[in-house]
């Protein structure tokens, strides 16, 4: 079946470590994106990719990082730069950039302790 | 830069009842593309109906339809004959068409209950 996977669900780090969400998808989708979800806040972009080897930075981009090695997969490190990384991390992809629709994973639930 | 607006953080209808959600984006692009998605508990991102901009009919999808007012920016969501399966998180989404390297923006949500 096609889709896009994350993993793990849950996700237990100490605060100072980075940590590292999977994200692959077999669509054969040019457009990958990350998004974090907060009570209230709605889903906010941390980064996206539009083609392989190449990202940009979207409103919430500190205190993390990608890459984009292969078409199909979009790993997103949280950093120990991020101050309040606690969240639920959903990856998305598309066809393209003016596709439309984006299918998403079922999310990450990270917490620092 | 685009924006996507929902004024109501929460919402409650009975079964069989209609609600209508409401959002309202900003932006200087003429032609794009506008979601409405549903979160349930599980999650789980479900895309419930989209609008193409440069299309004036608005869009439907069984019990789900639009009211798209391209020069108010305005695209808020019904939902007829509401069921208990449409207690969910709501998101209205935008993507622009014209700039390189556009993505999914996303409003706050409206939190629907139904009730029976």
């Amino acid at each position: 079946d096609g889709g896009i996977t994350q993993s793990p669900k849950y996700l237990f780090r100490k605060e100072g470590q980075n940590v590292t969400l999977s994200c692959e998808q077999n669509l054969n989708h040019d457009a990958m994106y990350w998004y974090r979800q907060d009570p209230g806040q709605g889903l906010r972009l941390i980064y996206y990719s539009q083609i392989v080897n190449d990202f940009q930075k979207g409103d919430i981009a500190e205190g993390y990082s990608v890459s984009r090695e292969k078409k199909e997969s979009f790993p997103l490190t949280v950093t120990s730069a991020q101050k309040n990384p606690t969240a639920f991390y959903l990856c998305a992809s598309s066809i393209s950039r003016a596709s439309t629709e984006a299918f998403f994973g079922q999310g990450t639930r990270l917490t620092v302790v | 830069a685009q924006t996507v607006t929902q004024s109501q953080p929460e919402m409650s209808v009975q079964e069989a009842e209609t609600v209508t959600l409401s959002c309202t984006y900003d932006t200087s692009e003429s032609n794009y593309y506008l979601f409405w998605y549903k979160q349930p508990p599980s999650r789980q991102m479900i895309l419930v109906i989209r609008q193409e901009a440069y299309k004036q009919q608005n869009a439907t999808e069984n019990r789900f339809s639009v009211n798209f007012q391209k020069a108010a920016k305005s695209f808020s969501l019904k939902i007829s004959d509401s069921q208990l399966g449409d207690t969910a998180m709501y998101f209205c989404a935008f993507m622009g068409t014209n700039q390189a390297g556009t993505a999914l923006i996303f409003g706050k949500g409206t939190t629907l209950s139904v009730s029976s």
